[in-house]
């Protein structure tokens, strides 16, 4: 059974720090990884996707890495901000069946002090 | 395109009542999902449907949980005879069938169960 991890649950960093935020998942044989932002009582809004055949995906500030075969994936947030202050969430989708439902970590919660 | 939405933000009912939730996908999506949050977790899958047809059912959605897609547009989740362990943030996603069926989030509908 497919379990995914996040550590640490929640961090504190002054602005302007780069920070990484990890993910760990039991089985390898994902599909993809996807990166997701909550704000409190929001829904969730995508940051980024991995295809299990990617190593990295960028978008801004943002850098994701996938490395299947230890099971790990990092987020990295360049040049914190206030704005980023959020609850980050890691989900994988396995192969096989019908490819239906994210799994999800607990996340982290980002708490970036201006 | 408007995104995800969802109908209520929030609902209030007493044990025992029934409640319903709307979810209106993104619209040229064909796949839509639930899923359950409680406080301080990762979301949890229940359902999907990829267009009127449910392809996949969690063991969380007991006997009192229904879902449907009637025409393969918007989805209803309905709960018989709630709980107070039903309360929780319900969201709702849709995704195209490729490449990385990467899943956009509604807003959520906040349950509680009084």
């Amino acid at each position: 059974k497919q379990e995914v991890t996040q550590i640490p649950a929640a961090l504190s960093v002054p602005e302007g720090e780069n920070l990484v935020l990890n993910c760990s998942f039991t089985d390898s044989a994902i599909y993809n990884l996807q990166w997701f932002r909550q704000d409190p009582g929001k829904g969730l809004t995508s940051l980024l996707l991995i295809q299990s055949s990617q190593r990295e995906q960028t978008s801004g500030r943002l850098n994701a890495s996938l490395d299947k075969s230890s099971g790990r994936s990092t987020l990295y947030i360049a040049a914190s901000q206030p704005g980023d202050s959020a609850t980050y969430l890691c989900a994988v989708r396995n192969y096989g069946g019908s490819q239906g439902n994210l799994i999800f970590g607990k996340g982290t919660k980002l708490s970036v002090k201006p | 395109d408007t995104g995800v939405s969802q109908d209520p933000r929030h609902k209030i009912t007493k044990r025992g009542q029934n409640v319903t939730f709307r979810c209106d996908p993104i619209s040229e999506h064909n796949r839509l999902y639930w899923y359950r949050q409680t406080l301080g977790q990762g979301p949890e899958f229940l359902t999907y449907f990829q267009n009127e047809a449910q392809l996949e059912k969690s063991r969380l959605l007991s006997d009192r949980f229904s879902a449907e897609r009637p025409k393969g547009s918007f989805s209803t989740l309905e709960i018989q005879r709630t709980e107070q362990g039903d309360s929780a943030m319900y969201l709702c996603a849709s995704s195209s069938t490729g490449p990385g069926y990467e899943q956009y989030f509604g807003p959520g509908t906040r349950l509680t169960v009084t």
